[in-house]
């Protein structure tokens, strides 16, 4: 059974950058056939895409945070992370790691993790 | 870049009722691309649907999915009381990749 599981610091000042790991279990990040994403749920909103990458490194990237937005790929280690800089109270939200199968959706979740940006 | 609206926003039933949840994309897409997804307070959503109508490992015959194009449906046909939870249709925008969700649709008691 795969299992990802996010972890990072829970409150982040404003302008600083937000840093999260997702770990993955129960199956290789290596596998050609997944994307691993990030994904975010602002408190009582929807859900939004951030971005997600193959295990080669190819990114895609949401438009509308590319500029501040890298993920990144730890093949060894099985895990892969998110890095939002220039943060502000509006990227305060829930933040998922989840796999991106070939038909495009999201099959396994992490449990989420709040990141609150505040000073 | 694909739009998907979901209506309506709140659906009050009761258990055993039929629920039926919309999701219109604001242009044609590919079925093999469509999910749904339920989530519940405090929980990471799960997989119900993709491909427009194949259920997910685990889900209840009661979901069922369908549609094409633009508009597409998610029916559960005598809810339970754990089906109350919110539930959002995701596509695949392929230019350039990126993955919409549609805004949500609440169904409570």
């Amino acid at each position: 059974q795969v299992q990802l599981q996010e972890s990072g610091p829970g409150l982040v000042k404003p302008s600083q950058t937000l840093s999260l790991t997702c770990t993955v279990s129960g199956g290789s990040i290596s596998s050609g056939a997944y994307y691993w994403s990030w994904i975010r749920q602002h408190p009582g909103k929807g859900l939004e895409w951030l971005g997600y990458i193959h295990y080669t490194g190819s990114t895609y990237y949401n438009p509308s945070l590319k500029s501040r937005l890298t993920i990144l790929v730890d093949t060894s280690k099985n895990q892969f992370s998110l890095r939002l800089s220039s943060v502000t109270a509006a990227d305060t939200a829930v933040y998922y790691c989840a796999r991106r199968t070939n038909q495009k959706n999201l099959d396994y979740w992490g449990q989420g993790s709040l990141v609150t940006v505040s000073s | 870049e694909i739009v998907l609206t979901q209506s309506p926003g709140t659906l009050s039933l009761s258990p055993g009722e039929r629920a039926t949840l919309s999701c219109r994309a604001s242009q044609s897409v590919s079925n093999t691309n469509l999910a749904w997804y339920q989530q519940k307070p405090g929980q990471a959503p799960r997989l119900l649907i993709y491909g427009a109508s194949s259920r997910a490992t685990g889900i209840p015959d009661r979901f069922s999915g369908s549609g094409s194009g633009t508009d597409f449906t998610l029916t559960i046909s005598r809810l339970e009381p754990e089906d109350f939870a919110v539930y959002y249709c995701q596509q695949y925008g392929s230019s350039p990749p990126n993955l919409p969700f549609g805004g949500g649709t609440k169904v409570e008691i």
